[in-house]
């Protein structure tokens, strides 16, 4: 595997289930970020971590929940979402967090459905 | 607040018509630009940093500029499989990329 990898690739949950997205990046990196994309939407920041530490939570609801076990290596917990959540989630890396060199490689995204 | 936009919204041309998508910024200092080129379903796939007023930097087709306040992607004899959405984004100088909500380019054969 090479460069940033996202399982699984479709997601399609009810509001009642628990589900885990899962991103693992093979660069070296030591930053790692989830972002949303919706239509229409420029894409939002949600978490970074820095050497497995939570730099930033950009007023994520709780009912999304990151672990970063290790800097290869990062999930998204996801509970008892509504429709709105429906979305592109996208994982990326860097090899620091921040600046204008670093720049941030993304994965192919998990497509989620909330029905 | 910094914020980024992109024009036009959505670009058809046809192939071998050259043209330029732009990107504005509104930040208290410049620092820096990427561009990254997004095809449907797929995340965005890194293009270019440019680092400081006046820069250039070329890809095959693409072109990119950068002046204090906006950057420019040249496309010169775009082909379809130029066809994607490309986007804009400022390192804000935090951990923070802020993006612009992307050109959808098209080109016809």
């Amino acid at each position: 595997e090479t460069g940033v990898t996202q399982t699984p690739r479709h997601l399609v949950m009810g509001m009642t289930n628990k589900k885990s997205l899962k991103c693992e990046q093979h660069l070296g990196h030591n930053a790692m970020y989830w972002y949303k994309q919706s239509a229409k939407k420029p894409l939002e920041l949600m978490f970074v971590y820095n050497f497995k530490e939570q730099t930033e939570n950009n007023s994520v609801p709780s009912r999304f929940s990151p672990e970063c076990p290790n800097s290869s290596h990062l999930f998204l917990h996801l509970h008892t979402l509504q429709p709105e959540d429906s979305a592109l989630y996208l994982c990326a890396s860097s090899q620091d967090p921040g600046g204008a060199y670093n720049e941030q490689f993304f994965g192919p995204g998990t497509r989620l459905t909330v029905l | 607040e910094d914020q980024v936009t992109q024009s036009p919204e959505a670009l058809r041309l046809q192939e071998g018509e050259s043209s330029s998508l732009n990107c504005s910024y509104t930040v208290s200092g410049l620092r820096g630009l990427f561009w990254y080129r997004q095809d449907p379903g797929k995340g965005p796939e890194f293009l270019f940093t440019l680092y400081s007023a006046g820069e250039e930097k070329e890809k095959e087709r693409l072109k990119a500029t950068l002046t204090k306040k906006e950057s420019f992607l040249h496309i010169t004899a775009p082909k379809p499989e130029d066809s994607a959405t490309y986007l804009c984004a400022d390192p804000s100088g935090t951990d923070k990329l802020i993006f612009g909500t992307g050109t959808r380019l098209q080109v016809f054969p």
